[in-house]
């Protein structure tokens, strides 16, 4: 039982590249969320899936798409990398949205030159 | 737009000594609060959930109490050790998913 994971741990882009940041979970849980985590600013949440085959904005959502692929996996693309998407981004799970304790993974740190 | 803040940003104790972490919000309506521990280069951990018609939840030396009316809760971290040096954030839901404080980082002195 793994929980949450997320691939890749490490990734250098160079400005304008693409990438996406992928995320499962083995919990079976209806709701997941990408957050990205900076300096001073604290945890911002990026995107959300209440339940498959929905997503929504949260509050940082420019410059990113998500897809959730199915129950199990949701995934983070950044189209045109800028420096300012350096930061460290977590995917978390919850059985329900807003009620539920959410789980975190370890985190991908991203550094966009 | 719901805003949390913790005090204090940063608090070093000795070992041994119990302790409180503030954790405030401007929106009362929420359905519940979470504190999370952190450690570095680490995910976040799930410490306790408070659901909104509760008062306080307990999970071994933690104790959380949630006031919503005026919008504050604190973490009571009793008999402190090196071991629970961390960043500790709470977080709470409402209209929309989790919104987080910017953490308090926590060192407990051997």
């Amino acid at each position: 039982n793994a929980g949450v994971t997320q691939t890749p741990k490490f990734q250098v882009l160079k400005t304008g590249q693409s990438m996406t940041l992928q995320c499962a979970q083995d919990m079976n849980h209806n709701s997941m969320y990408w957050y990205r985590q900076d300096p001073g600013m604290g945890l911002r949440l990026i995107y959300y899936s209440a339940s498959e085959g929905t997503t929504d904005k949260g509050e940082v959502p420019n410059g990113y798409n998500v897809s959730r692929l199915n129950k199990r996996e949701f995934s983070l693309r950044l189209e045109s990398a800028a420096p300012s998407q350096t930061s460290v981004y977590f995917c978390a799970s919850s059985e329900l949205i807003a009620t539920d304790t959410q789980y975190f993974g370890p985190g991908t740190r991203l550094t966009v030159l | 737009k719901q805003e949390v803040t913790q005090i204090p940003a940063a608090l070093s104790v000795p070992e041994g000594e119990n302790l409180v972490l503030n954790c405030s919000f401007t929106d009362s309506a929420i359905y519940n609060l979470q504190w999370f521990r952190q450690d570095p280069g680490k995910g976040l951990t799930s410490l306790l959930l408070i659901q909104s018609s509760q008062r306080e939840q307990t999970s071994g030396r933690l104790n959380a109490s949630l006031d919503k009316s005026s919008g504050r809760s604190t973490l009571y971290i009793a008999a402190s050790q090196p071991g629970d040096s961390a960043t500790y954030l709470c977080a709470v839901s409402g209209n929309t998913p989790l919104v987080f404080g910017k953490g308090t980082r926590l060192s407990v002195i051997a």
